[in-house]
């Protein structure tokens, strides 16, 4: 069993639809889960990180964590085309060397 | 504030050659980290650092490659010889390190290696 795991895709959503991407995660003393963005050619770039159970908001993102299931999810309301990137989930856990561990990533593609 | 900084950008090199990448992580961050992203991967840790000590290099291929960061600042990455499966963006990141909430990872623009 991979340590983090998310669907490789690639997702496809309209434009304005609401984008929901998942990932799993096998150790259960995680403490910090982040979700980045990366952009074809680019380098990942964060979005927000999650440390409590429940929901966080940002703007059009939010990030919903639930330990008990030991999966985090980020939704993207209102996508738009520039939302169009690999989004990397990525977990942390100061117990383990203080790394993260990475999952392969989900690619998302909003359709004009 | 500046980012962190990696060059060269882009290298082409012939297999069993030898090759060094360069990373200057945000002022003040004591943790950084490489790592080798393969097309359609997430990114692979090679080695962390906290201040001038690794804290894990584990999945570094120590038979050819070799990393240091000299002072608690920048950092090198060396590959010798290079293998064609070494073809990869390799990415340096740098972070405060202090707590679980202070790991948020900044990435420098990435060194694209392309063995030949």
């Amino acid at each position: 069993q991979k340590e983090v795991e998310q669907n490789s895709g690639p997702l496809s959503v309209p434009e304005g639809a609401i984008a929901s991407l998942n990932c799993t995660y096998s150790d259960r003393g995680s403490q910090s889960f982040f979700w980045y963005r990366q952009y074809s050619g680019k380098s990942p770039e964060l979005i927000m990180f999650i440390y409590s159970n429940g929901d966080k908001e940002d703007g059009r993102f939010t990030a919903q964590l639930n330990k008990a299931s030991q999966y985090v999810s980020l939704l993207i309301r209102d996508s738009q085309p520039s939302d169009s990137a690999t989004y990397l989930c990525a977990v942390y856990n100061a117990g383990n060397n203080r790394k993260l561990i990475w999952g392969l990533g989900t690619s998302l593609a909003v359709n004009p | 504030e500046a980012g962190v900084a990696q060059s060269p950008r882009y290298k082409i090199i012939e297999k069993r050659q030898s090759v060094a990448f360069w990373c200057n992580p945000i002022s003040g961050h004591a943790t950084l980290y490489w790592y080798q992203q393969i097309l359609g991967q997430g990114p692979k840790l090679l080695i962390q650092f906290q201040n001038n000590g690794v804290v894990d290099d584990s999945q570094l291929p120590k038979d050819r490659f070799s990393a240091e960061r000299l002072k608690g600042v920048d950092s090198t990455l060396k590959i010798q010889p290079a293998k064609l499966e070494d073809s990869a963006v390799y990415l340096c990141a740098s972070s405060l390190g202090l707590a679980a909430s202070q790991e948020t990872q900044y990435f420098g623009p990435g060194t694209r290696l392309l063995v030949l």
